[in-house]
């Protein structure tokens, strides 16, 4: 299995400032020949079901708001929030979806300062 | 709008079995798979298999390999996850997701939580 691993566990960040994660797969996740990464990035508010936000490690889901963006390949994947907002208080995953099976990070709880 | 919809939250004893149902809608239901992920309670997210809407092709965590079923009824456009020989620590919310096995799971469906309990 693909091991996920995220850093740091815990973020607490101002409002109005920016929020990075990241992501660390044991193996590469790059398909060579489609040249895409196939790393993935939710977000999960409490008591909701996780909601995709960037996909192909960089591609945002149609309705994301453009402060989230996604960047990275091969291993090592980040998901930055340039301004953060109140709204984004979450748990965050990444999640690889390239080998079997898919295996997702052990999340990344973003809290305000 | 792409909607999946599962049933309501159960209570089950230790050795019981749980039967959790998910009802696709807003799309062509045998152009996509589901997979199934749990989540236990304040942890992460884990994938338990995948079934093939299409033609019912499953493929199992192998952790859950030996008490997981999935089926489908394409008449219904409904997908069921059945968890047999259920333990305490099978207390979780179980998810639904939508799932091509190319792109990432989207969209999922609210969640159905299992208490197992004596």
């Amino acid at each position: 299995d693909i091991v996920m691993t995220q850093s740091p566990d815990s973020l607490v960040v101002s409002l109005g400032e920016r929020a990075t994660i990241n992501c660390k797969s044991g193996q590469s996740v790059l398909h060579s020949s489609k040249k895409k990464n196939y790393l993935a990035w939710f977000q999960q508010k409490p008591g909701q079901p996780p909601k995709l936000l960037i996909y192909w490690a960089s591609t945002r889901e149609s309705g994301v708001p453009d402060r989230f963006s996604g960047s990275g390949s091969g291993t090592d994947f980040t998901l930055t929030i340039s301004s953060l907002q109140a709204e984004d208080v979450a748990v965050y995953y990444c999640q690889q979806y390239y080998g079997n099976p898919p295996t997702f990070g052990q999340g990344t709880r973003l809290e305000i300062k | 709008q792409v909607q999946l919809v599962q049933s309501g939250a159960e209570v089950k004893k230790p050795g019981a079995s749980v039967k959790v149902s998910c009802k696709a809608s807003g799309y062509t239901f045998t152009s996509y798979g589901i997979s199934w992920v749990r989540q236990a309670p304040g942890q992460g997210l884990e994938w338990m298999g995948w079934i093939s809407a299409h033609n019912g092709k499953t493929n199992y965590a192998q952790k859950f390999r030996d008490r997981i079923s999935m089926t489908t009824d394409t008449s219904t456009s409904t997908v069921y996850m059945e968890l047999r020989s259920l333990r305490s620590d099978d207390t979780a919310v179980f998810y639904c997701a939508r799932d091509n096995q190319v792109l990432p799971f989207d969209p999922w469906g609210q969640g159905t939580l299992v208490t197992v309990s004596s």
